[in-house]
């Protein structure tokens, strides 16, 4: 099993759905979470970071599920420019190499 | 703030050449790192660092050395070029918490083809 797995998708969704991407991480040692998003040919820019209370920050919240080792990303009422590639990356304690989730593509479409 | 900086944007090499990318970070740091992203693969850690004169291995070090002589730039050196070495190159830096690396900052990315 990898460390930390995504769903690649692409997840194709109309302008104003909501949508919902998990990751799933495989060390139950793993302390800190967040979600990045990547536009095509960019760097990866941070979304939100995942605590264990969960956290909103407009039409975006974040969960952390530790009993079944997976965080999730909930988009509500899309948008065409949030299109993008939406990578978790999780930190092991104790270490100072992060992993990052190969990424779940989002298409919104008019 | 000019955040995190890399040059260049694009190279071409030929295979056994050398050459170095170059990462400055004017946020005062302590984390440092290169990752390279490759099609299906997703970022992999190359090195990284958590201070000047301090740098470790990650994930894929192999045909990379790098250094740290200052808190602001943290160049990466390809000792002998090889089309395998094709890849886009990310540098990240970021402040430390304890053990654990905050928002990571991320340049804009340098892109490599090897011949």
């Amino acid at each position: 099993r990898k460390e930390v797995e995504q769903d690649p998708g692409p997840f194709n969704v109309p302008e104003g759905a909501t949508v919902a991407f998990n990751c799933t991480y495989s060390n139950s040692a793993s302390q800190s979470f967040f979600w990045y998003r990547q536009d095509c040919r960019k760097e990866p820019k941070l979304l939100m970071s995942v605590y264990s209370s969960g956290n909103e920050d407009g039409r975006f919240t974040a969960q952390l599920n530790r009993a079944s080792q997976y965080i999730s990303l909930l988009i509500r009422d899309s948008k065409l420019s949030d299109s993008a590639t939406y990578l978790c990356v999780v930190n092991r304690g104790g270490s100072y190499i992060p992993t990052f989730g190969r990424g779940t593509s989002l298409i919104v479409h008019p | 703030n000019a955040g995190v900086t890399q040059t260049p944007k694009f190279q071409v090499l030929k295979t056994g050449q050398s050459m170095t990318l170059q990462c400055a970070q004017d946020m005062n740091h302590e984390y440092m790192s290169w990752y390279r992203q490759d099609p299906g693969m997703g970022l992999r850690l190359i090195h990284y660092s958590v201070g000047a004169g301090i740098t470790d291995q990650g994930e894929v070090p192999n045909g990379y050395n790098v250094s740290r002589s200052t808190t602001e730039d943290f160049p990466l050196r390809l000792l002998s070029a090889a089309p395998s070495q094709t890849s886009v190159y990310f540098c990240a830096s970021s402040s430390l918490r304890g053990a654990f690396q905050e928002t990571q900052y991320f340049g804009p990315g340098t892109r490599l083809l090897v011949l």
